[in-house]
């Protein structure tokens, strides 16, 4: 399977503790998007890296959360002290600049987190 | 918060009906895509369009882009069952090196067989 890909699918935690969740983007794309998707909304916008590089940061993102990508492959994002409020889908995207005008983003399946 | 606005919120039709969903934005884009989320899963890039693009078209879907108005509009032709599914609309902004996507809250489609 050469596409996006999510681990783990689904995460069940208790509230106050750390999880971390990877990305796996299509192999040449050397952007990687985050974001979180809430029941009944669309997604929001987290941040992005392109290459091992991570150049924006949307105010969602709460110093309780880091994002890495470090050798500009697959990516890690990490909640720390989660709260229930961070119970979402999270969802990682990929593309390649460059390609055309569109820069289509590729989406993985989503990690669902659910904090007890 | 988000751009967009998706409407309606919810549509139910017969299977071989046509779907329109329309879509809102804020900004000056660069611009606007659509996409399908079937129930729990990820997103399906549909189609997109420029904002010097007024219409657009992909197999059963239509797209328009009216700038003026910051609005878009998806119509899916002759539906079936198995186009059941959230549709969103992203949209890009003019000069933002990040391309990233700012989506509406979809439209959620069910269609009866």
């Amino acid at each position: 399977d050469t596409g996006v890909s999510q681990n783990p699918r689904h995460k069940i935690t208790k509230r106050g503790q750390n999880v971390t969740f990877r990305c796996d983007p299509i192999s040449e794309h050397n952007r990687l998007y985050w974001y979180r998707q809430t029941l009944g909304q669309g997604p929001e916008f987290l941040t992005y890296f392109q290459n091992e590089a991570q150049l924006e940061k949307s105010r969602l993102l709460s110093d309780r959360f880091s994002a890495e990508r470090p050798k500009g492959s697959f990516s890690t994002l990490e909640i720390q002290r989660t709260e229930q409020g961070d119970s979402a889908m999270y969802l990682c995207a990929s593309s390649l600049i460059g390609q055309g005008l569109t820069d289509e983003q590729f989406f993985g399946p989503g990690t669902r987190l659910t904090v007890l | 918060s988000q751009q967009g606005e998706e409407d309606p919120q919810a549509l139910s039709i017969q299977e071989g009906e046509n779907a329109t969903m329309n879509c809102s934005y804020k900004t000056s884009i660069n611009n606007l895509q659509w996409y399908r989320q079937n129930s729990g899963r990820g997103l399906v890039h549909l189609i997109l369009i420029r904002s010097n693009e007024r219409e657009k078209h992909s197999g059963r879907l239509r797209v328009t882009l009216d700038t003026s108005k910051k609005s878009s509009s998806l119509l899916i032709t002759a539906s079936r069952a198995a186009d059941t599914a959230s549709y969103f609309c992203a949209t890009v902004a003019r000069m933002d090196s990040s391309y990233k996507l700012i989506f509406g809250s979809g439209t959620r489609l069910l269609v009866r067989p």
